[in-house]
């Protein structure tokens, strides 16, 4: 099955500082690559998405890079505010996999103001 | 977006009873819909997919008879935890899949923490 293994753990950045979050993942039929925040106690948010045909997607501050060949993707985050602390994870599944999405541990970002 | 809701948001009950959460789509038709369970910092764990009119399909580990799904319509899918005990305590989240065009992206309900005493 599909493993997903995502890094930093933890990231503490400064506000105004970019964020950087890597993952990567083992099955190759996978094909869409989602990024979710969560706040403590609440539902996960879908912050931004990829799928396998494409390479780069960007959403003002937030852009998300796929290499395919090496099976990695990365999440962006530029000029960061403190709003943006939360827990983030990354996941990879989609429709050759009927849609299940198998989750990172996650990245507890910290923005210091 | 779409909305998927999840009731109740919380329960507490004593070992050995069982609980029921419901996960509705609100204003789509979800043909697959999702059951994860969250234990405390850590990640989303996928336990089944359940389809409308099937059978739920469970990750390996996670016991069927234990944890019962239905999905008897296109908005509705219910998980049963049955003869819960403590370790059962977790936060459980539902997701589901539009039905309609092509389109993976997963709507997550707001999650139904349990607690098991």
């Amino acid at each position: 099955g599909e493993n997903v293994e995502q890094h930093p753990s933890t990231l503490s950045v400064q506000e105004g500082d970019s964020a950087v979050i890597k993952c990567t993942y083992s099955d190759s039929a996978s094909n869409y690559f989602p990024w979710y925040k969560q706040e403590l106690g609440k539902r996960p948010q879908l912050i931004i998405d990829i799928r396998s045909n494409v390479g780069e997607k960007k959403d003002q501050r937030i852009a998300v890079t796929l290499n395919k060949t090496a099976k990695h993707f990365s999440l962006h985050i530029t000029e960061t505010q403190p709003e943006d602390s939360a827990v983030y994870f990354c996941a990879a599944g989609g429709s050759n996999s009927g849609y299940a999405l198998n989750f990172g541990k996650g990245t507890s970002l910290l923005v210091t103001p | 977006g779409a909305v998927v809701s999840q009731h109740p948001s919380w329960v507490i009950c004593k070992s050995g009873t069982s609980v029921k959460i419901e996960c509705r789509s609100l204003d789509f038709q979800a043909t697959t819909m999702f059951w994860y369970r969250q234990f405390p910092k850590q990640s989303l764990m996928l336990m089944a997919t359940s389809n409308e009119g099937s059978k739920a399909t469970y990750e390996q580990g996670v016991e069927k008879d234990k944890f019962l799904i239905n999905h008897a319509s296109l908005t509705l899918s219910t998980l049963t935890v049955t003869s819960a005990h403590p370790e059962d305590s977790s936060f459980y989240i539902c997701s589901a899949v539009t039905a309609t065009g092509y389109s993976e992206t997963q709507y997550f309900g707001p999650g139904t923490r349990l607690l098991v005493l």
